[in-house]
């Protein structure tokens, strides 16, 4: 049974700073993995999708690497703002499209 | 663009009630899928569905129904409440024969039962 670990569980950063977050699974066999972004009260947003033949993606600010063969993804976020606080879900993608999802990071990014 | 469309936002129940959570989606995807988030946790899997009248389980499907009419529409229901089925319900779509594929989220049902 596949288990996604995310660690840490909760991170408070100022402004400013670089940080990563990091995402661990123990199945290998997965079709994809995507980092999501939650505010409280709120639906997921999806900022980064990291096709198993890939090993990283950007979007802005944000990079995702993913080594598939060790299990981990890792979401770097540069010059961390306040309004990058929020939840942080990493998910990976599995036979039949259905999605095993960490716990998350709670990211505090203080002004 | 409506994407995936979840109903009601915001439902309380009693104990026993039965009710359909209901999720719409106009991006012709076939695959579609239930979660349920509880505090501090991640979203677990409840019922997963990769076509029209094709419906199997998840991780935690006790306590609750699913059936797949149509490509457009993946209705939840719960049989008899419980309090346990407190939580954040979320419905996902995604595409088909793709494998690397995106899944797109509604914006939840946040249901308590008392």
């Amino acid at each position: 049974k596949q288990e996604v670990t995310q660690i840490p569980a909760a991170l408070s950063v100022p402004e400013g700073e670089n940080l990563v977050l990091n995402c661990s699974f123990t199945d290998s066999a997965i079709y994809n993995l995507q980092w999501f972004r939650q505010d409280p009260g709120k639906g997921l947003t999806s900022l980064l999708l990291i096709q198993s033949s890939q090993r990283e993606q950007t979007s802005g600010r944000l990079n995702a690497s993913l080594d598939k063969s060790s299990g981990r993804s890792t979401l770097y976020i540069a010059a961390s703002q306040p309004g990058d606080s929020a939840t942080y879900l990493c998910a990976v993608m599995e036979y039949g499209n259905k999605l095993v999802f960490g716990a998350g990071t709670i990211l505090r990014v203080k002004s | 663009n409506a994407g995936v469309t979840q109903t009601p936002k915001f439902q309380v129940l009693k104990t026993g009630q039965s009710m359909t959570l209901q999720c719409a989606q106009d991006m012709n995807h076939e695959y579609m899928s239930w979660y349920r988030q509880d505090p501090g946790m991640g979203l677990r899997l409840i019922h997963y569905s990769v076509g029209a009248g094709i419906t199997d389980q998840g991780e935690v499907p006790n306590g609750y129904n699913v059936s797949r009419s149509t490509t457009e529409d993946f209705p939840l229901r719960l049989l008899s409440a419980a309090p346990s089925q407190t939580s954040v319900y979320f419905c996902a779509s995604s595409e088909r024969g793709i494998p690397n594929t995106e899944a797109f989220f509604g914006q939840g049902t946040r249901l308590t039962v008392v």
